[in-house]
């Protein structure tokens, strides 16, 4: 089992809507928690970090579940310059900290 | 402007012929990693260097060496590519390790690697 999981996707939305994604991690060592976007073969950008008590940065909002291990990202409004992958973060602390990425959503909206 | 670079942005080049990704980074950032992106493997980290002189393994280092004699600089070397180490190549940094962890990294723009 993928230590991140995430739905791949695509996920297609007509500009406006609102579109949610889930990723699931299976470490309970799992310590810190993060959502980056990456447009088609650039590199990953920090799009905002997931904290306890659910975060919200714009239209973007962000929620941690510990107890079922999952996190999820919200957008609102969605613009067409969301189209991206979306990629769950999962630090670890397993005596060495490390960061594990998943591989990715893939949103596409449409006018 | 605060940058990480990469060279050559693309690559095609056969199996056995010995390369090397430059990485270089002008913000005299400590914490330098490399990663390869595969799809539906997510970002592996295959080595990371915590300052000069200091290189340490990731998940994914095998057919992979790095060096760090200076600061800025963190090459990547393929001595004997294979098709397998096709893929797409980021290399990040941070002015701490502890910065990578709190997701305080850049990355560079990648390299797309092609072995054929």
């Amino acid at each position: 089992r993928k230590e991140v999981e995430q739905d791949p996707g695509p996920f297609n939305v007509p500009e406006g809507a609102t579109v949610a994604f889930n990723c699931t991690y299976s470490n309970s060592a799992s310590q810190s928690f993060f959502w980056y976007r990456q447009d088609c073969r650039k590199e990953p950008k920090l799009l905002m970090s997931v904290y306890s008590s659910g975060n919200e940065d714009g239209r973007f909002t962000a929620q941690l579940n510990r107890a079922s291990q999952y996190i999820s990202l919200l957008i609102r409004d969605s613009k067409l310059s969301d189209s991206a992958t979306y990629l769950c973060v999962v630090r670890l602390n397993t005596g060495f900290q490390k960061l594990v990425f998943g591989t990715g959503t893939r949103l596409l909206v449409s006018p | 402007e605060a940058q990480v670079t990469q060279n050559p942005r693309y690559l095609i080049t056969v199996t056995g012929k010995k390369l090397t990704v430059t990485c270089s980074q002008n913000m005299n950032h400590e914490y330098m990693s490399w990663y390869r992106q595969d799809p539906g493997l997510g970002l592996r980290q295959i080595y990371y260097s915590m300052n000069v002189e200091v290189t340490d393994k990731g998940d994914v280092p095998e057919g992979y060496k790095v060096s760090r004699k200076e600061k800025r600089n963190f090459p990547l070397i393929l001595e004997s590519p294979s098709p397998n180490q096709t893929s797409l190549y980021f290399c990040a940094s941070s002015l701490l390790a502890v910065d990578a962890l709190r997701n305080e990294q850049y990355f560079g723009p990648g390299t797309r690697l092609t072995v054929t």
